[in-house]
């Protein structure tokens, strides 16, 4: 089964810096998706941003960006100019192209903004 | 247009009970997942229901069920509770089961576990 690491539990980052979250995963295939997702306080789950496996370029959605390395199994997200809704519980998921919605979730870190 | 709706937000059982929690997913998605969040497990894949049907099921035992009905409303069902069973337990939906490449899973809040 796939499996997906985050080794860092918590991390904060001061107001308007930028932080690096970082995600490892192991799969066999060469054909998936991810994905960063954010959990706020109030928990509802929603989606940062994206990334194709087959795409060598690195998704970027406006302060978020990823730095995906296939050979490496590694997807970190960086977000720069660091904003105080920005603090949020952070998951790295897996999703094979064929397994409907199945994602496999990492632990999630917990990023603090400090004003 | 309306969200994820889970109810109850927030419950409490002892062991060897049993809970049903509901998801209503938003109007005109038909893929309804569970997922099951522990502090220092992540999210946990529980099933995933379309149409009515079972597509897929996640590494639990059969202590947990689920059924989604015509209306595309799921619920799910943990019998005999144990103490581990206490988590967050979050429904997502999305249009159809291949959306999901695409990554738009739309959570709800979920509810709130706590087997005592």
């Amino acid at each position: 089964a796939q499996t997906v690491t985050q080794s860092q539990p918590e991390m904060s980052v001061q107001e308007a810096e930028t932080v690096t979250l970082s995600c490892t995963y192991d799969t066999s295939e060469s054909d998936y998706y991810l994905f960063w997702y954010k959990q706020p306080p109030s928990r509802q789950m929603i989606l940062v941003i994206r990334q194709e496996a087959y795409k060598q370029q690195n998704a970027t959605e406006n302060r978020f960006s990823v730095n995906f390395q296939k050979a490496a199994k590694s997807f970190s997200l960086k977000i720069s100019d660091s904003q105080l809704g920005d603090a949020a519980m952070y998951f790295c998921a897996y999703r094979s192209q064929n397994t409907g919605n199945q994602f496999y979730f990492g632990t999630g870190t917990s990023l603090t903004v400090i004003p | 247009k309306a969200g994820v709706t889970q109810t109850p937000r927030y419950l409490i059982k002892t062991r060897g009970q049993q809970v049903t929690l509901s998801c209503s997913p938003i109007s005109g998605h038909r893929s309804v997942s569970w997922y099951q969040q522990t502090p220092g497990q992540g999210l946990q894949f529980l099933f995933e229901y379309f149409s009515e049907t079972q597509r897929n099921k996640g590494n639990f035992p059969g202590r947990f069920s689920g059924r989604q009905f015509s209306n595309s409303r799921s619920e799910m069902n943990v019998s005999t509770l144990e103490l581990g069973d206490s988590a967050l337990y979050l429904c997502a939906s999305a249009l159809r089961p291949g959306q999901a490449n695409t990554g738009e899973l739309f959570f709800g809040e979920g509810s709130r576990l706590t087997v005592l």
